[in-house]
């Protein structure tokens, strides 16, 4: 039974760019949500995904978007990258978006911006 | 910036020690979730407790919540260096969003 997997696992952007992570619930979840992690900081909410809608939003300018995909999957787009997007992307995956179970994270994705 | 209290926010003790960390929050929970990070990678779930539940153990874990004074706390019991980890609680609120706390960075010397 595979876990919830991001993808890539690290990579690295120049200002203004944009980028598209990935993530694959864990098998039998439908919602996935989205968080920012600062080095040293607590996760950040970027956004809910839960029958291909978006269900909940942090406070993240609309530079930040997503996807969900009809087998669950889900996608993070981050368009004209600033310096301060670099961060750690974690995706979690849950049965149902009312948040009332255990999140399954992934091991995120490592994003640098130079 | 969403976030909730927790403290200390490091710790450093001994192997064997017992490791006890805090987490306040502003206004009324459905429920608590305490989870471990190791550098760098994804966060793990440890334990949930109700609002309705005052205390709730898993091995060598125990978890606490006073919602009365809107806080919980996370006792980690004869500590082992595998225990050297940020600990992070997250607390539901009624609209459904997880708050997360900053963390507490947990070292064990040994």
């Amino acid at each position: 039974d595979a876990g919830v997997t991001q993808s890539p696992t690290h990579l690295i952007k120049t200002r203004g760019q944009q980028v598209t992570l990935r993530c694959s619930p864990k098998s039998g979840h439908d919602t996935v949500s989205w968080y920012q992690q600062a080095l040293g900081q607590g996760p950040q909410f970027i956004f809910q995904y839960y029958e291909e809608e978006e269900r909940q939003r942090g406070n993240f300018p609309d530079r930040f978007s997503g996807h969900q995909f009809p087998n669950y999957s889900s996608e993070l787009n981050v368009n004209a990258l600033l310096l301060g997007d670099s961060a750690l992307y974690l995706c979690a995956s849950s049965n149902g978006p009312a948040n009332t179970g255990e999140l399954f994270f992934g091991e995120g994705s490592r994003l640098t911006v130079l | 910036s969403q976030q909730g209290e927790e403290d200390p926010q490091a710790l450093s003790i001994q192997e064997g020690e017992n490791a006890t960390m805090n987490c306040s929050y502003k206004t009324s929970i459905n429920n608590l979730q305490w989870y471990r990070q190791n550098s760098g990678r994804g966060l793990v779930h440890l334990i949930l407790i109700r609002s309705n539940e005052r205390e709730k153990h898993s091995g060598r874990l125990r978890v606490t919540l006073d919602t009365s004074k809107k806080s919980s706390s996370l006792l980690i019991t004869a500590s082992r260096a595998a225990d050297t980890a940020s600990y992070f609680c997250a607390t539901l609120y009624s609209n459904y969003q997880l708050i997360w706390g900053a963390g507490t960075k947990l070292i064990i010397k040994p």
